[in-house]
């Protein structure tokens, strides 16, 4: 059964204090890691997608990277309004469907 | 402005009662998705759908239903047989192509309370 876990689960930094979330995954055969950013009470906005060890990709303060048991979302000098939860999905070989596996998320809260 | 649109936002459903979620994507994916949502756990598939007139089961259909009748509608209805159903719900839809795995993207949700 293909499982996803998301640590920590709640982080507070100041702003501009850098951090890494992780993402560790079992899978049969990945297919695609993605990232997610959900505001409280709104559906989760797509932020990567990464498919091979090595991979890594950047947006703003954001740099997602992957390995082949976990991946890390590394977020430099925050800004309060990177506050959100942050959401990990797997996409694995089951030979039905474009199903995503989620994990709980990592809740970040970023203070002034 | 392309995307995915849910309606209502809030919805209150008495107990016994069957009641409808509308899902609708003007991004031409062929490809959509119903998840629920509850605090401290992860999106849970309920159903999906890769092509018009066809959908599959997820990790948790009973009490649930869906349609697929035109390529930009998945609607799901939350049945009385559904014993726990306050939750939020999203819907989400993707490209569909061979051998490539796409990202999906999710619509703002509906808050599901029963009352």
């Amino acid at each position: 059964e293909d499982q996803v876990t998301q640590s920590p689960e709640a982080l507070r930094l100041q702003e501009g204090e850098s951090s890494s979330l992780n993402c560790s995954y079992t899978v049969s055969g990945l297919r695609g890691l993605f990232w997610y950013r959900q505001d409280p009470g709104k559906g989760p906005e797509f932020l990567f997608t990464l498919y091979s060890a090595g991979e890594e990709k950047e947006k703003e303060r954001l740099k997602a990277t992957l390995t082949k048991k976990e991946s890390f979302l590394h977020i430099t000098a925050p800004k309060p309004e990177d506050s959100a939860t942050y959401l990990c999905a797997v996409r694995a070989f089951t030979g039905g469907g474009n199903k995503l596996t989620f994990g709980t998320g990592t809740q970040l809260k970023v203070e002034l | 402005d392309g995307g995915i649109t849910q309606s209502p936002k809030y919805l209150f459903r008495k107990e016994g009662q069957n009641v409808t979620l509308s899902c609708e994507q003007n991004l031409n994916h062929d490809a959509m998705y119903w998840y629920r949502q509850d605090p401290g756990q992860g999106l849970r598939l309920i159903y999906y759908s890769q092509i018009v007139n066809d959908f599959q089961k997820g990790d948790i259909a009973e009490g649930y239903s869906v349609s697929r009748e035109k390529k930009e509608s998945f609607p799901l209805t939350v049945t009385s047989a559904q014993k726990n159903p306050t939750a939020f719900y999203l819907c989400a839809s993707s490209w569909e192509t061979a051998n490539t795995y796409n990202e999906q993207f999710f619509g703002p949700g509906t808050r599901l309370t029963v009352l």
